[in-house]
């Protein structure tokens, strides 16, 4: 089934700790992004890639990395997490920058 | 910095009732979308919007935009229980690609 898949589906790291959020899409679509979603904050864009090979900054993208090495992958680094970065994250494609995104069903990440 | 807002925050209503659920946004804007997240689940997207007084329905939903005004409506007709989730509306700037989302509005139907 053609779609968007992100793990883990849910992660209790210690602060201090390297994570990666893995995110593959199978849509061929050029554009993918991270969001984090925080209650009372909606949809926070954290990084984008528009296409592979190149990335770029969202809203909050401090204590977070990306790499696009393909069309397919898109992971999310959290080189030494802590705990405000307890969320829920989404990633999302679109078949082009702007373009309706289709998001993944989230990994939810507590950070203590 | 583009803003975007939405109210109500929280919505209960009867079935059977109509609502209208609202987004208002800071900057221009070309391109508007309406998302639904059931809870605990991913985001849905419901309907793009993209020109000034552009309606788009499905079901018991309609959205609008009215870009002078920067506001897009979705209006809710005779409610039902399985439309009870939380309702994004999410704007690109112009000349740009990044959506940026509203706070969302959480809707309860009750019976």
């Amino acid at each position: 089934i053609a779609g968007i898949t992100q793990a883990p589906t849910s992660q209790i790291l210690a602060a201090g700790r390297r994570m990666t959020l893995r995110c593959t899409q199978d849509m061929r679509h050029n554009a993918m992004y991270w969001y984090r979603q925080d209650l009372g904050l909606g949809l926070r864009l954290i990084h984008y890639s528009n296409t592979a090979g190149t990335t770029g900054k969202g809203e909050v993208p401090d204590g977070y990395s990306v790499s696009r090495a393909n069309t397919d992958d898109f992971p999310l680094t959290l080189a030494s997490a802590v705990p405000s970065q307890t969320s829920v994250y989404f990633c999302a494609s679109s078949r082009e920058a702007g373009e309706t995104q289709y998001f993944g069903p989230g990994t939810r990440l507590l950070v203590l | 910095e583009l803003k975007v807002e939405q109210n109500p925050l929280f919505l209960s209503m009867q079935e059977g009732k109509n609502y209208t659920i609202y987004c208002n946004y800071s900057t221009t804007s070309d391109r508007l979308y309406w998302y639904r997240q059931d809870p605990g689940k991913s985001l849905e997207s419901l309907f793009v919007l993209l020109s000034n007084g552009a309606v788009k329905q499905e079901g018991r939903l309609m959205a609008s935009l009215d870009t002078k005004a920067r506001l897009s409506t979705l209006h809710i007709t005779a409610a039902v229980h399985d439309l009870s989730a939380t309702y994004f509306c999410a704007v690109v700037r112009n000349a740009g690609n990044m959506l940026t989302f509203g706070g969302g509005t959480r809707l309860m139907v009750k019976p």
